[in-house]
């Protein structure tokens, strides 16, 4: 069974911690996602990347930076922690090739910054 | 990326059929057709993609118009375990695959 695993289903951190979120997925795909999902706003993608190393910015990246050393593990940092950060964050994968790719997704990180 | 537009809330009777409707008027001939559903403090969950055709697999069909302006989910015989958020997404098969998700369709099966 194909999976992406986040590390954490909940987690709750100080205001102005170093927040570190892991994600790993067993498919070999080529690219992984981090979003970030708020009531009203439905997925706001903040950062992903299409290869080990590389990465690039979506649509909210202000506030976070990632790290892609290995192919199968994707991982979203929060240099300080602030309260607006709260939020439901979601991994995701997907391969790279000729037609379309499904993504697939992690349980989710419900992370709590007081 | 085409945006799409979908009806934020339906409500379905369990054992009937769910039609969810999705306007993707501004989508071009190389974007394809996908749906994912959320239930309730879960990952999203892809269900079924198109490109041109009508497609239909295990778990619903997509009803794609000849003009590809706008499309349909069906899921034939919905249960209570379909309540959930079901977004509507069109994208290139681009690189990234990225997934641009508006706020979708809130399903409920209602007994």
């Amino acid at each position: 069974d194909v999976k992406v695993t986040q590390s954490s289903r909940y987690l709750v951190k100080r205001t102005g911690e170093k927040v570190f979120l892991e994600c790993v997925q067993d498919m070999d795909h080529e690219n992984m996602f981090w979003y970030r999902q708020d009531p009203g706003l439905g997925l706001r993608l903040i950062y992903f990347s299409y290869d080990v190393k590389m990465k690039e910015k979506g649509d909210i990246p202000e506030g976070y930076s990632v790290s892609r050393e290995k192919k199968e593990r994707f991982s979203l940092i929060l240099e300080s922690a602030s309260t607006n950060q709260t939020s439901m964050y979601l991994c995701a994968s997907s391969s790279t090739g000729t037609g379309a790719n499904e993504a697939f997704f992690g349980q989710g990180t419900r992370l709590t910054v007081v | 990326d085409a945006k799409t537009t979908q009806p934020p809330s339906m409500d379905c009777a369990e054992g009937r059929a769910a039609n969810l409707p999705c306007n993707h008027s501004t989508i071009s001939g190389n974007e394809y057709v996908y749906w994912y559903r959320q239930i309730h403090s879960q990952g999203p969950q892809y269900i079924i993609h198109g490109l041109k055709n009508n497609e239909t697999n295990e778990m619903a069909s997509l009803i794609i118009t000849e003009d590809r302006k706008s499309s349909t989910l069906i899921l034939p015989h919905a249960t209570l375990r379909d309540t959930a958020v079901y977004y509507c997404i069109v994208r290139v098969d681009s690189g990234a695959n990225n997934l641009f998700f508006g706020t979708g369709t809130r399903l409920t099966v209602i007994p």
